[in-house]
């Protein structure tokens, strides 16, 4: 029972315009959200966060925007550039719980 | 300074075989997780560490699978008899404290391969 889905498992666009990727959940109980990056053969590197007070949050080229009453999350990369090829993992956590329930993953390619 | 380093990198074994592998945290990290991605999954919870305590074990696929943590530092993730099931890329992550809202920092992974 997978309760943080990224039902897409990879994404193809063009350098300059924009990704969206995508990210459902279906435990009511999350209250932080986190993206991951993830390059080939390194350990998953954070990018950004937000919590479920808020439904924005922008850093730079990197915007998340979530929907409580959908259960859903997006990750913008504006501009995308071919350097943000990877893949990327939604997560998610529930109060004081230490661990991140983690996504399967969508594999963003930038065409140059 | 340093993030969070894993060792060994790769490890091959044989089926039945023990294997350990090691994680060093960020220094000052108090809180100390285990994750393993299994080909075209994402990362799968195996426990936690606030300090040297483990308050949460219910990640831990068997009890062929078992993890300490000494000194609030270095700790290591035990697999006895190791399947074939086993085989997964292994990653530890530290974080300053396990409180919402603390990001975790992730090492580079075991890539672990049971023959």
């Amino acid at each position: 029972d997978q309760q943080v889905k990224q039902n897409s498992p990879s994404l193809s666009v063009q350098e300059g315009r924009i990704s969206i990727l995508n990210c459902d959940y279906t435990n009511s109980m999350f209250d932080y959200f986190l993206w991951y990056k993830k390059y080939p053969a390194e350990g998953p590197t954070f990018l950004i966060s937000i919590s479920s007070i808020k439904d924005k949050n922008e850093d730079g080229r990197f915007t998340v925007f979530l929907n409580k009453s959908a259960k859903h999350l997006s990750l913008h990369i504006v501009p995308s550039q071919p350097g943000d090829s990877a893949v990327y993992f939604c997560a998610a956590s529930a109060g004081s719980q230490g661990n991140l329930i983690f996504g399967k993953g969508t594999k963003l390619s930038v065409k140059p | 300074g340093a993030g969070v380093s894993q060792s060994p990198s790769n490890k091959v074994t044989e089926k039945g075989k023990d294997v350990e592998l090691r994680c060093d945290p960020i220094s000052g990290h108090t809180a100390l997780y285990w994750y393993r991605q299994s080909l075209g999954q994402g990362l799968e919870f195996l426990i936690y560490f606030q300090g040297n305590s483990a308050p949460d074990k219910s990640g831990l696929p068997s009890d062929r699978f078992s993890a300490e943590r000494t000194g609030g530092s270095v700790s290591t993730l035990t697999i006895q008899r190791t399947q074939q099931e086993d085989s997964a890329v292994y990653f530890c992550a530290s974080s300053f404290m396990v409180l919402p809202y603390n990001e975790q920092f992730f090492g580079p992974g075991t890539r672990l391969t049971v023959l």
